[in-house]
């Protein structure tokens, strides 16, 4: 079974320093990875994801997640974040393995950040 | 092009009657999803639609809970003798469904949100 885990329900972080939000995944083959953003009163917007490749994966609006196979590991990264990337952040996976099988989404993590 | 699209965006309906959101995909894609968001939770899927496969259900919580996808396009969500619990954002989602490639991502529609009373 997949599943997708976000140990913290909220980070706060102040405007201009780095951030990063935590995704851990468990998936009995290879696994895609995603994130997606969802800021108030609108619906998820995509962000990055993980097919293959460079573990190192860069999307929008200068986040970037590196994919770590030993840790199982996701997390995502902006080195120096903006009170506008204040939203809840959700990481997905999917078993590459599995086709036909649906995604799983983490429980997300507000993230805040001050000016 | 049109992204995904929901109706309606609000729906406001009284305990114990039946209500019906609509999904409208991006054209083209094959594969369909609806999840469920309560009030600052996390995402719960809910079905999932691959071309003409049978689709996976496993998500829905009760049987009241049922859901069509007609020519492989648009979608329809019934929620039947609505509680008071069903009271949730609705999101549906599109995606290409290629496997293998790298067109996994799925589009989000901006949900309907219910409110029953």
């Amino acid at each position: 079974a997949q599943s997708v885990a976000q140990p913290e329900d909220q980070v706060n972080v102040a405007e201009g320093n780095p951030l990063t939000v935590k995704c851990t995944y468990s998936v009995s083959g290879n696994p895609y990875l995603f994130w997606y953003v969802q800021y108030p009163n609108r619906g998820l917007q995509f962000l990055l994801k993980y097919i293959t490749g460079d573990n190192l994966v860069k999307g929008s609006y200068g986040f970037e997640a590196e994919f770590n196979k030993s840790q199982t590991s996701f997390h995502l990264k902006k080195p120096s974040a903006l009170v506008s990337d204040s939203a809840l952040y959700f990481c997905a996976v999917r078993d590459r393995g599995n086709y036909g099988q649906n995604f799983v989404f983490g429980p997300g993590t507000r993230l805040s950040v001050l000016p | 092009g049109a992204g995904v699209s929901q109706s309606p965006s609000n729906k406001v309906t009284e305990k114990g009657k039946d209500v019906e959101l609509r999904c409208d995909p991006i054209s083209g894609h094959t594969a369909l999803y609806w999840y469920r968001q309560s009030l600052g939770q996390g995402l719960e899927f809910l079905i999932y639609f691959q071309g003409n496969s049978a689709p996976d259900k496993s998500g829905l919580p009760s049987d009241r809970f049922s859901a069509e996808r007609t020519g492989g396009s648009v979608s329809t969500l019934t929620i039947q003798r609505t509680q008071q619990e069903d009271s949730a954002v609705y999101l549906c989602a599109s995606s290409p469904g290629t496997s293998g490639s790298s067109q996994e991502t799925q589009y989000f529609g901006p949900g309907t949100r219910l409110l029953v009373l």
